[in-house]
């Protein structure tokens, strides 16, 4: 399977200032890279993803980063709202029997205070 | 569009009864879907992938006689907790992955939380 580390686990920034959580991977198979955003009692919403065909990825406040080599990839929000508030979780895909199966980190909770 | 749906939202049992929870993916088809559980300020653990018309796939330390899993459409997989106990109190997330397209994202439902008295 795959491993997924997740730093920081809290994150706390004021509105307007930017966060950036770092996720780790370890099976080099890994090509599919999607973030989620879960608020309390709900379920996960995908936010953003990137496939390891590609570094980067933006859209419009969240950006995220990818480097195949070292196995790593961030996201990035700017201009910080407090309804950015929530916990994120990263996940990386690994094949297994049934197909396409994702491990997810930990998750940071992120608190964006006005 | 990717809306999937969970029913119940939430379920309150006795301990020893069997609890069913469906997953529908409502405008999309969907060869896979998952099961998670989660607790209380933690991750998604896999439990099982479910697809269709095949034997789910269980995580390690997963009861598959416990936690039956049938995927009979392409828009829906069940999960049914038998034998209920506490511990198996949590958050139960399904998600489903399109058929026919990257393979890989997957969309989730909006959760079943299971309280077992």
């Amino acid at each position: 399977g795959e491993n997924v580390e997740q730093h920081p686990s809290t994150l706390s920034v004021q509105e307007g200032d930017s966060a950036v959580i770092k996720c780790t991977y370890s099976d080099s198979a890994s090509n599919y890279f999607p973030w989620y955003k879960q608020e309390l009692g709900k379920r996960p919403q995908l936010i953003i993803d990137i496939r390891s065909n590609v570094g980067e990825k933006k859209d419009q406040r969240i950006a995220v980063t990818l480097n195949k080599t070292a196995k790593h990839f961030s996201l990035h929000i700017t201009e910080t709202q407090p309804e950015d508030s929530a916990v994120y979780f990263c996940a990386a895909s690994w094949r297994s029997n049934s197909g396409y199966a994702l491990n997810f980190g930990k998750g940071t909770s992120l608190l964006v205070t006005p | 569009g990717a809306v999937v749906s969970q029913h119940p939202s939430w379920v309150i049992c006795k301990s020893g009864t069997s609890v069913k929870i469906e997953c529908r993916s409502l405008d999309f088809q969907a060869t896979t879907m998952f099961w998670y559980r989660q607790f209380p300020k933690q991750s998604l653990m896999l439990m099982a992938t479910s697809n269709e018309g095949s034997k789910a796939t269980y995580e390690q330390g997963v009861e598959k006689d416990k936690f039956l899993i049938n995927h009979a459409s392409l828009t829906l997989s069940t999960l049914t907790v038998t034998s209920a106990h506490p511990e198996d109190s949590s958050f139960y997330i399904c998600s489903a992955q399109p058929s026919g397209r990257a393979g890989e994202t997957q969309y989730f439902g909006p959760g079943t939380r299971l309280l077992v008295l």
